[in-house]
């Protein structure tokens, strides 16, 4: 079963409007960590925003946030005021047990969505 | 300070060679996670070290493998190459010690190995 699944495989927005990408998630343990990472063509992968499964609050960076709803298992992120720069592929990614555990270096990826911005 | 840096950056090989890919990590980090990207599977993790430790192993056959040296530096070796081993591998390095942060990884720009 795929542990993480983002949908959209593409997604249109206008410059300076916010816009969603969504991502729900997996797993039977407790303790995990929810990550959104930004890839250009350049091919370097970005990280944008962490949200641990015991956070009480929805993680905010900058323009991005990340909408948590763990009964539903999902972590969209959100990101406001869209600039041509924010084109590229996002994923979101898990890591599943605690980040001072034995899986640091773990992450399962979503198979992405591409973002692109008009002007 | 300095990002994490893998070499070489790209690269051409033929089926049946072995290729070396190297990853020095940002300085303090102790754990070198690499992972496979292609347009077909996603990105799939391969493994992990710290502190010259194998930690965590993908489901990647044995002609994938690694090692990490004292000073994290890490590299990848791939064997008897085949035309599905084409392919960007990314590094990524965190900070890999029991901690209640994120241990956010970083990754590096990529090698992008194409196997003819």
């Amino acid at each position: 079963a795929q542990k993480i699944t983002q949908t959209q495989p593409g997604m249109f927005v206008q410059e300076k409007e916010a816009v969603t990408l969504d991502c729900t998630y997996d797993t039977s343990d407790p303790s995990y960590g929810l990550f959104w990472y930004k890839q250009p063509s350049s091919g370097e992968m970005i990280f944008l925003i962490y949200q641990g499964s015991y956070d009480q609050q929805n993680a905010t960076e900058g323009r991005y946030s990340l909408n948590f709803q763990k009964a539903r298992k999902s972590a969209n992120l959100v990101i406001s005021a869209s600039q041509l720069g924010d084109s590229a592929m996002y994923f979101c990614a898990m890591r599943e047990g605690a980040a001072g555990g034995t899986s640091y270096g773990k992450l399962t990826f979503g198979q992405g969505t591409i973002l692109t911005v008009h002007p | 300070k300095a990002g994490v840096t893998q070499t070489p950056r790209y690269l051409i090989k033929t089926r049946g060679q072995q290729v070396t890919l190297s990853c020095s990590p940002i300085s303090g980090h102790r754990s070198v996670s690499w992972y496979q990207q292609t347009p077909g599977q996603g990105l799939q993790f391969l493994f992990e070290y710290f502190s010259e430790t194998q930690r965590n192993k993908g489901n990647f056959p044995g002609r994938f493998s690694g090692r990490q040296f004292s000073n994290s530096r890490s590299e990848m070796n791939v064997s008897t190459l085949e035309l599905g081993d084409s392919a960007l591998y990314l590094c990524a390095s965190s900070e890999g010690g029991p901690s209640s942060g994120a241990n956010v990884l970083t990754f590096g720009a990529g090698s992008r190995l194409t196997v003819l």
